[in-house]
């Protein structure tokens, strides 16, 4: 079955960029039928979507980030990636990556699995 | 931009039935999806499409969706259900969007 992890720093110093990858095991990026997703969870708080890339380097970002976010794809590595640039401390949370599945039609999809977390705190 | 509303809390005794609502405008018209995340864990699907359970996921969850809200009903709730639910469902205004969550307590 097809397995997420997200790696990455945990400590982003405030205006700097936050960069994490996922690793995708028991499947591929490559695939065809999935998007691969990041999605946040501030302390406390509810989950808010970032955004997905398809394996043909197409994306999709959450309007209200858009302006700050990169997703990137790496087929070799069976990898994606998740860079935020310019970080405040309302962007710390913890940040998942999740696979997209469903028709490929945007409105039937849904997320699953889910990586485990990694919670980047932003801080001087 | 498009908003899910979902009642903050829900309290059930065991082996009764919970249901969890998630308003949103025309919210009928579109997919919903429901996540159970336990505390320090990731969220997991447990119904997608608005009423179809993944495989690993018990019957006594199940969902329904029509007109502004959409419903995740618990049947025979145990112990192990606690955990905060969220619904989720795209909208062309604000691509995928998360409910606000719902922490269901078994008394």
């Amino acid at each position: 079955q097809v397995q997420l992890q997200e790696s990455g720093p945990g400590l982003v110093k405030p205006s700097e960029t936050l960069s994490l990858t996922c690793t995708v095991s028991g499947g591929s990026v490559n695939s065809g039928s999935y998007f691969w997703s990041w999605i946040r969870q501030p302390p406390g708080k509810g989950l808010e979507w970032i955004g997905h890339i398809y394996y043909s380097g197409s994306t999709n970002y959450n309007p209200s980030l858009k302006s700050r976010v990169t997703i990137s794809v790496d087929t070799s590595k069976n990898q994606f990636s998740l860079k935020l640039s310019s970080v405040t401390a309302a962007d710390t949370a913890v940040y998942y990556c999740a696979r997209l599945c469903g028709s490929g039609t945007e409105g039937d999809n849904w997320f699953d699995p889910w990586g485990q977390g990694t919670l980047v705190t932003v801080s001087s | 931009s498009y908003e899910l509303t979902q009642p903050p809390s829900v309290s059930v005794s065991p082996g009764q039935t919970a249901s969890i609502t998630c308003s949103g405008d025309k919210l009928g018209d579109k997919y919903t999806s429901w996540y159970q995340q336990k505390p320090g864990q990731s969220p997991v699907l447990v119904i997608y499409l608005d009423s179809k359970r993944p495989s690993g996921i018990p019957e006594r969850f199940s969902g329904s969706n029509s007109g502004n809200t959409a419903t995740l009903t618990i049947s025979g709730t145990q112990a192990m259900d606690e955990a905060d639910y969220y619904c989720q469902a795209w909208d062309s205004s604000t691509a995928y969007v998360f409910g606000t969550g719902t922490k269901v307590t078994v008394l």
